[in-house]
């Protein structure tokens, strides 16, 4: 059964520090893995996509990274702000161009 | 930047009428898809559309769910009989094609009563 966990289901952190949130994923076929932003009411927000063949991906203060022989993820937040305030979903998408598999996201919550 | 637009942005209707949900993709994109989101669960899959047509549909998106391309920009979702389980946030995205990534659209949220 096709299935993508994350982990932790929710986090708080003070501004400034960093985290990292994981995801694991069992899909086949796979084609590639998704981070997204998604603020509360909101439409998910796209922050890295990697192919199998890559091990890791920057955007800004968001660094994922890809393991596909043990089939994990993570994503590690630098510096965060009041702003990273959200949810953070792992996505995987398969053999075709749609039908993405959604992990349940990770709340996390940014204190001053 | 351009981005996927979507209304309504909330859509009140009772159960067993029919609703369609509105969507303009990205002007250049060639893949238009549907999620929803129950209320605090996670994003599900409804269905692709590809060259005028389904290329991929959940089982979710049963007889009561269409979709359909009218005119070059909208991309509509209609549910024929509403039921209170369509409760949920509808999301249209859209992808310009290969690797690219998905691009949503803010949502609607629709409430069965």
């Amino acid at each position: 059964k096709n299935q993508v966990e994350q982990s932790p289901q929710s986090l708080i952190i003070l501004e400034g520090k960093n985290c990292t949130l994981q995801c694991n994923y069992t899909v086949s076929p796979f084609s590639n893995l998704r981070w997204y932003k998604q603020d509360t009411g909101r439409g998910p927000v796209s922050l890295t996509i990697m192919t199998f063949s890559e091990n890791t991906k920057s955007n800004g203060r968001y660094t994922a990274t890809l393991d596909a022989d043990t089939k994990q993820s993570s994503l590690h937040i630098t510096a965060s702000q009041l702003s990273d305030s959200a949810s953070y979903i792992c996505v995987i998408g398969g053999g075709s161009q749609g039908n993405l598999i959604f992990g349940k996201g990770t709340k996390l919550s940014v204190k001053p | 930047e351009p981005e996927v637009t979507q209304t309504p942005s909330h859509q009140v209707t009772q159960m067993g009428q029919e609703v369609i949900l509105r969507c303009v993709p990205i002007s250049n994109h060639l893949y238009f898809y549907w999620y929803r989101q129950i209320l605090g669960q996670k994003v599900e899959f409804l269905v692709s559309f590809y060259n005028n047509e389904i290329s991929e549909k959940s089982e979710i998106f049963d007889d009561q769910f269409s979709v359909e391309r009218p005119d070059g920009s909208n991309f509509t979702l209609k549910i024929r009989s509403t039921k209170l389980e369509d409760s949920a946030m509808y999301f249209c995205a859209s992808l310009r094609g290969g690797t690219d990534t998905q691009y949503f659209g803010p949502g609607t949220r629709l409430t069965v009563l």
